[in-house]
């Protein structure tokens, strides 16, 4: 059984700070996804991470995949309050041929304060 | 938004009642699935589908039914509503490559 775990669960930032968030998943997996929830939204679509070594970066948020550590990092540089939202990694499965299934983790809610 | 429409957005029932959920997608996308959000689980896979009536069991898809006879509609079934099934309900869609996921807005679905 595949296990997906993010970590911290919480995280309060003040602006301009950096910090991580980790994801680290049990079995092998070549890809790796993360979203952005807003409170009573729906989920918006990050990055898809599809290789080892991959690393993807918009605006002050860059993400990075390590297969062989079966981690992923979402890193946030120099917060605003407009990242407060929570995180999620999602971890794809194969099956049916080329569908995956996804994985996700129980997320990170991230509070930027001024 | 990624052509999805879920129905009803809210609803309030009672136990032991059936409900009955609507995706609907305009993308003509092959998979379908159907996600429950719970505080604390993040989001669960309850039902999925590679086709029209193709479908098949996610990780907690007990109390759950589903069906597809055509490619835009996925439906949810809760024969029987119970008080742990009250949650978000969030329908999602891939592309053939799987590049993304993409996702509806949720109902939001209490059973009292």
């Amino acid at each position: 059984e595949l296990k997906v775990e993010q970590n911290p669960l919480f995280l309060s930032m003040q602006e301009g700070k950096n910090y991580t968030i980790y994801c680290n998943y049990s079995t092998t997996s070549d890809r790796l996804y993360w979203y952005r929830q807003d409170p009573g939204k729906s989920l918006e679509s990050l990055f898809v991470l599809l290789s080892n070594g991959a690393v993807k970066q918009e605006g002050r948020l860059m993400a990075s995949l390590d297969t062989k550590a079966r981690l992923s990092t979402l890193h946030i540089t120099a917060a605003v309050h407009d990242l407060s939202a929570t995180y999620f990694c999602a971890v794809a499965r194969t099956w049916g041929g080329s569908n995956y299934k996804l994985t996700f983790g129980k997320g990170t809610l991230l509070t930027v304060n001024p | 938004d990624a052509g999805i429409t879920q129905s009803p957005r809210h609803k309030v029932t009672e136990t032991g009642t059936p409900v009955t959920l609507r995706c609907h997608q305009t993308e003509n996308h092959r998979y379908m699935y159907w996600y429950r959000q719970d505080p604390g689980h993040g989001l669960r896979l309850i039902h999925y589908s590679y086709g029209v009536k193709d479908t098949d069991k996610g990780e907690v898809s007990d109390g759950y039914s589903v069906s597809r006879s055509k490619t835009e509609d996925f439906l949810l079934t809760l024969e029987s509503a119970t008080s742990s099934q009250t949650s978000v309900y969030f329908c999602a869609i891939s592309t053939e490559t799987n590049e993304k996921l993409f996702f509806g807005s949720g109902t939001q679905l209490s059973v009292l």
